[in-house]
């Protein structure tokens, strides 16, 4: 079974620093994996998905993310936080080729002035 | 365009009454997928559509959840004697259908029973 494990439920950075939001994958087969962002009251957004192609997966608002298979990791870096970045952070992975998504638990990121 | 829309945005009912909570996704999405998110969690699977079938609906917690798409484009999830265990964001999504097709969300609905 495909499965996700966010390692930090909350992440706490200072403007203009990076970000890492970590995530490890379960997976029986080649994986598709994806990160989307929540901000209070909206709607989840996609911010980048990882399809088998490059290892290194650059999304929007200047997140990437490395699939790295010997890790069975799919990290969120960013190279400088801003603080319109403080939100809920999902890593997930597909069950099968139907879409079906598994979502992990969430990393809250906060952003402090 | 415009994007998912789900209907009502909250909901309050009483602890055993019947809701119904509606999704309509993007012009021409062929995919139809429900999901549950309660406080501080990640969105748990619920069921999915593929035009007016239901290829999915493993993610059910029991027979009091059912969800329809009769049409292939709005859907509807009926909770029946709801709980209080059922409060939490009732979330849509649709998407083109095919593996790698990213699912466009909408705001959700955020179920309270009291």
């Amino acid at each position: 079974a495909q499965s996700v494990t966010q390692l930090d439920s909350h992440v706490s950075v200072s403007e203009g620093t990076p970000v890492l939001l970590r995530c490890n994958y379960s997976s029986s087969y080649s994986p598709s994996l994806f990160w989307y962002v929540q901000h209070p009251n909206k709607g989840l957004q996609l911010l980048l998905k990882y399809t088998s192609a490059a290892t290194l997966v650059k999304g929007i608002n200047g997140f990437e993310a490395e699939f790295k298979k010997s890790e069975t990791s799919f990290h969120l870096t960013k190279p400088s936080a801003h603080m319109s970045d403080a939100a809920e952070y999902f890593c997930v992975v597909t069950s099968g080729n139907t879409g079906k998504l598994i979502f992990g638990q969430g990393t809250t990121l906060q952003v402090k002035p | 365009g415009a994007g998912v829309s789900q209907t009502p945005s909250n909901k309050v009912t009483e602890k055993g009454k019947y809701v119904e909570l509606r999704c309509d996704p993007i012009s021409g999405h062929t995919a139809l997928y429900w999901y549950r998110q309660s406080l501080g969690q990640g969105p748990e699977f619920l069921i999915y559509f593929q035009g007016t079938g239901a290829a999915d609906d493993s993610g059910l917690p029991n027979d009091r959840f059912f969800a329809v798409r009769p049409e292939g484009s709005v859907s509807t999830l009926k909770i029946q004697r709801t709980e209080r265990g059922d409060s939490a964001v009732y979330l849509c999504a649709s998407s083109e259908g095919t593996a790698y097709s990213p699912l466009h969300f909408g705001n959700g609905t955020r179920l309270t029973v009291t």
